[in-house]
């Protein structure tokens, strides 16, 4: 059973568009939220991230949303960037080890 | 600051072959994550080391798999009797402590088992 969703799998957007991906999770003990950025050959870089006493967390271009009732949460990418162009794993854990999500490979076009 | 640091980069071994691959974390940071990452897939936990102890080894396949933190810094992966399917990216994190959840990332050891 695979406790953390993600979507897309892939994703393209013109540079300056706003990507979404999007995160599901069904373990309600969870309690930290994370991105992660990936390039090849590299190990995943932190992002942002975030706790569900909050729904929205911003860090540069960078934002989480998050609905603790609906167990989801997204990452948005203002401006983006063909520098951005990378994958992207969202994550859960509860005080230990990361639970991640399968990955979105981003491709922003110039 | 110096990130966590892996060494190999890369490791090609043979089928039924002993490789050990190390770890060092963030100075002063006391939590120590393995993790593996298949092509495509996003990083599978494996073993948490809290100081020099494995807090929780529950993501380990097998017992061809050992880990181990002698001093509460650097770290060893160890896998005995390699088999093809071991082949994946291993990556290593260290947070400062369990209770703050950031861990960071290195860029991890390619493992290819021919």
């Amino acid at each position: 059973q695979q406790q953390v969703k993600q979507s897309p799998q892939s994703l393209i957007v013109q540079k300056g568009g706003i990507p979404i991906i999007n995160c599901a999770y069904e373990n309600t003990a969870f309690d930290y939220f994370p991105w992660y950025q990936q390039f090849p050959g590299k190990g995943p870089a932190l992002l942002i991230a975030i706790r569900p006493d909050v729904s929205e967390k911003k860090e540069g271009r960078f934002t989480i949303s998050f609905n603790k009732s609906a167990k989801q949460f997204s990452l948005h990418i203002m401006d983006s960037q063909p520098g951005d162009s990378a994958t992207y794993f969202c994550a859960a854990s509860r005080g230990g080890n990361l639970i991640f999500g399968k990955g979105t490979k981003l491709s922003v076009k110039p | 600051g110096a990130g966590v640091s892996q060494t190999p980069s890369n490791k090609v071994t043979e089928k039924g072959k002993y490789v050990e691959l190390r770890c060092d974390p963030i100075s002063g940071h006391t939590a120590l994550y393995w993790y593996r990452q298949s092509l495509g897939q996003g990083p599978e936990f494996l073993i948490y080391f809290q100081g020099t102890g494995a807090a929780d080894d529950s993501g380990l396949p097998n017992d061809r798999f050992f880990a181990v933190r002698p001093e509460g810094s650097v770290s060893t992966l160890k896998i005995q009797r390699t088999e093809r399917g071991d082949s994946a990216v291993y990556l290593c994190a260290s947070s400062r402590d369990r209770g703050r959840n950031e861990q960071f990332f290195g860029p991890g050891t390619r493992l290819t088992v021919l």
